[in-house]
């Protein structure tokens, strides 16, 4: 068990660029996240995947945002039209159904600096 | 829908005192709450959970957190602090049957020698 595993993790673009960002869930974990977090805020969710389903997407996630998670293995979130406001901090999480709360487990993050 | 409010942005104290950090959540159904532990450009790690059963619940690293429904709190405390355990923590909650994790702006430990 390597954790959950996001590449790149950092990523510099001009505004304007599309910009595709993989994470690697923990390998039996059908469950999969996406959080933004900008400097000084909490994480905030943007989407959620269970298996290849995609099951709930936040207003966060507007048009130039699309993520997928094919085969329900590896996932990814790409941004169209990169805008300076896009800059954060994108974290992935995975998670296996158990009794109670799930929980997630973070991967390092994937730092976005658009200029 | 439901909320969290972490109060105190920025928290000192010295080495081997006590650690308070606290939060409030909002939410119309019993929920699960969370804190979470952040390290300098690393993910989040789970510091401990409540899912309804003891309102005490412990965590890694000797954290602990009572949940106190009347006051509507979920407050995180550790006895004697350790310089190790400087870091951002958040606080978070989500819905029973909801997966999504709602988290408070977090808050700012740090540990004077």
């Amino acid at each position: 068990d390597t954790g959950v595993s996001q590449d790149p993790r950092h990523k510099i673009t001009k505004r304007g660029q599309n910009v595709t960002f993989r994470c690697d869930p923990i390998s039996e974990h059908n469950r999969l996240y996406w959080y933004r977090q900008t400097l000084g805020q909490g994480p905030e969710f943007l989407t959620y995947f269970q298996n290849e389903a995609q099951l709930e997407k936040s207003r966060l996630l507007s048009d130039r945002f699309s993520a997928e998670r094919p085969k329900g293995s590896f996932s990814t979130l790409e941004i169209q039209r990169t805008e300076q406001g896009d800059s954060a901090m994108y974290l992935c999480a995975s998670s296996r159904p158990g009794q109670g709360a799930d929980e997630q487990f973070f991967g390092p993050g994937t730092r976005l600096t658009v200029l | 829908a439901q909320s969290v409010t972490q109060l105190g942005s920025h928290v000192s104290v010295s080495e081997g005192a006590l650690v308070l950090l606290r939060c409030n959540y909002s939410s119309s159904v019993p929920p699960y709450l969370f804190w979470y532990v952040q390290y300098p450009n690393q993910g989040l790690q789970l510091l401990l959970k409540y899912t309804s059963a003891a309102t005490l619940v412990k965590g890694i690293n000797g954290f602990e957190a009572e949940f106190k429904k009347s006051e509507t709190s979920f407050h995180l405390t550790k006895p004697s602090a350790h310089m190790s355990d400087a870091a951002e923590y958040f606080c978070a909650v989500s819905l029973q049957g909801a997966q999504k994790l709602v988290f408070g702006q977090g808050t700012r430990l740090t540990i004077n020698p």
